[in-house]
């Protein structure tokens, strides 16, 4: 079965550049999430989106931000990147014919890492 | 403030046990618990997941235990395998919310 679909796997950045996550969601799910994962942490909501309008909104930096395109394809735009984001970040979607529950389904995350 | 704790950080079974893990929330809100299952450098991988008006849910060898009034729940493994060694997180989520809420996770070690 087809899977989130996230890219690149591994972003190196130095400080104070930006850097753009892409995430493909599975066939048929109109909404994603952004979730970030710092080292041995659990993952941390930072947004999501339906229908390409933001639904819901985390612990996102105000130097970040994210949409959602035509394609239901989101990208996450990070910018004046620090240290402290470096960290493992995951794209999940889900879709209403997951069920009721409405599960949520995670990409394999792209590991960025800011020198 | 943690909304969702977990217990044990660490847990090591060996190979046939069960393995247990127990996790407690305060939020009424929350109306569905899933729970987890990440190897190291994958993304997290759904397990299994229960709503409130249930009190225990069983997929194979995976058990989910939900006590409303006392607003916690636990995952029991069992016949626990080496490759089960992973980290388990259980989360919860509300009805009007689209996030996600983890717990800290558990480092289970299975031991062959």
């Amino acid at each position: 079965a087809a899977g989130v679909i996230q890219s690149p796997r591994h972003l190196i950045k130095e400080k104070r550049e930006t850097a753009t996550l892409k995430c493909y969601p599975i066939p048929r799910h109109d909404t994603v999430y952004w979730y970030q994962q710092g080292p041995g942490q659990d993952p941390q909501f930072l947004i999501s989106f339906y229908e390409k309008m933001q639904s819901d909104k985390g612990s996102i930096p105000d130097r970040f931000s994210a949409q959602q395109f035509s394609d239901y394809h989101s990208e996450l735009n990070m910018s004046s990147l620090e240290l402290g984001d470096s960290a493992l970040y995951f794209c999940a979607s889900s879709g209403l014919d997951e069920g009721s529950y409405n599960e949520q389904f995670f990409g394999p995350g792209t590991r960025l890492t800011v020198l | 403030q943690q909304q969702v704790k977990q217990s044990p950080q660490s847990l090591i079974v060996q190979k046939g046990g069960i393995s247990i893990i127990n996790c407690a929330y305060e939020n009424t809100a929350f109306d569905y618990f899933p729970w987890y299952q990440q190897f190291p450098g994958k993304g997290p991988a759904l397990l299994i997941a229960i709503r409130p008006d249930v009190s225990e849910k069983k997929e194979g060898r995976f058990t989910i235990s939900f006590n409303k009034s006392a607003k916690q729940f636990s995952l029991h493994i069992m016949d626990s395998q080496p490759g089960d060694s992973a980290t388990y997180f259980c989360a919860a989520r509300g009805n009007r919310d689209d996030k996600i809420i983890f717990g800290k996770g558990t480092r289970l070690h299975i031991l062959p």
